[in-house]
């Protein structure tokens, strides 16, 4: 029972490098989420998806695309890396409306850094 | 947009306290939820709490949506519970109901 898997773990990128950072669940949860945490602040929401097949900007969604490949995978893409990208980036799912803890389930983070 | 406020930023107990961590939000709410992120970055869901009390544990939670508060309680405080206690909300009005804002958090050091 996997949860939530966030590939890679660690990155480090030269800034306008572009990578792609890749997210799975396996708890069936129609939506899923990418968020940026930086030093001393809470997490901030950059794309969702409400359901497979849709995505919709964030909080802070300038400089990144999404995809919702399948109602499993929801990947992350820097098109060119900037140092303000630096960041721990998280993945969600959640199921609203069902179970008592919202079905709210984070991977485990990608740790990037733009130089 | 909606605010949403945590208090105290930094908090240092000895093991066995116990503790209040306060969350007020700038809006109605049709999602509030805490969270603990370990020493290790790892995010784990503690309480889905819109409204009213819940309890698991030595860890409960109140959320009073009428006056736009939520408080986490931590009793007999061990050193395995610290890490940062984040709260999250998502605004009644628009937006989906999974699309959090989070609080800055609460840094718990429980001291053996």
């Amino acid at each position: 029972n996997a949860g939530v898997t966030q590939t890679p773990k660690f990155q480090v990128l030269k800034t306008g490098q572009s990578m792609t950072l890749q997210c799975a669940q396996d708890m069936n949860h129609n939506s899923m989420y990418w968020y940026r945490q930086d030093p001393g602040m809470g997490l901030r929401l950059i794309y969702y998806s409400a359901s497979e097949g849709t995505t919709d900007k964030g909080e802070v969604p300038n400089g990144y695309n999404v995809s919702r490949l399948n109602k499993r995978e929801f990947s992350l893409r820097l098109e060119s890396a900037a140092p303000s990208q630096t960041s721990v980036y998280f993945c969600a799912s959640s199921e609203p409306r069902t179970g008592e803890r919202n079905g709210y389930t984070f991977g485990s983070g990608t740790r990037l850094t733009v130089v | 947009g909606i605010q949403v406020e945590q208090s105290p930023p930094d908090l240092i107990l000895q093991e066995g306290a116990n503790s209040t961590l306060r969350c007020n939000f700038s809006d109605s709410v049709n999602n509030l939820q805490w969270f603990h992120q370990n020493p290790w970055g790892q995010l784990i869901n503690l309480f889905y709490i819109p409204s009213g009390t819940k309890q698991n544990g030595r860890l409960s939670a109140t959320t009073v949506a009428t006056e736009r508060y939520s408080l986490l309680y931590i009793s007999s405080s061990q050193t395995t519970d610290s890490g940062v206690y984040f709260c999250a909300v998502a605004p009644y009005y628009g937006g989906s109901q999974g699309n959090l804002i989070f609080g800055k958090g609460t840094k718990l050091s429980v001291k053996p």
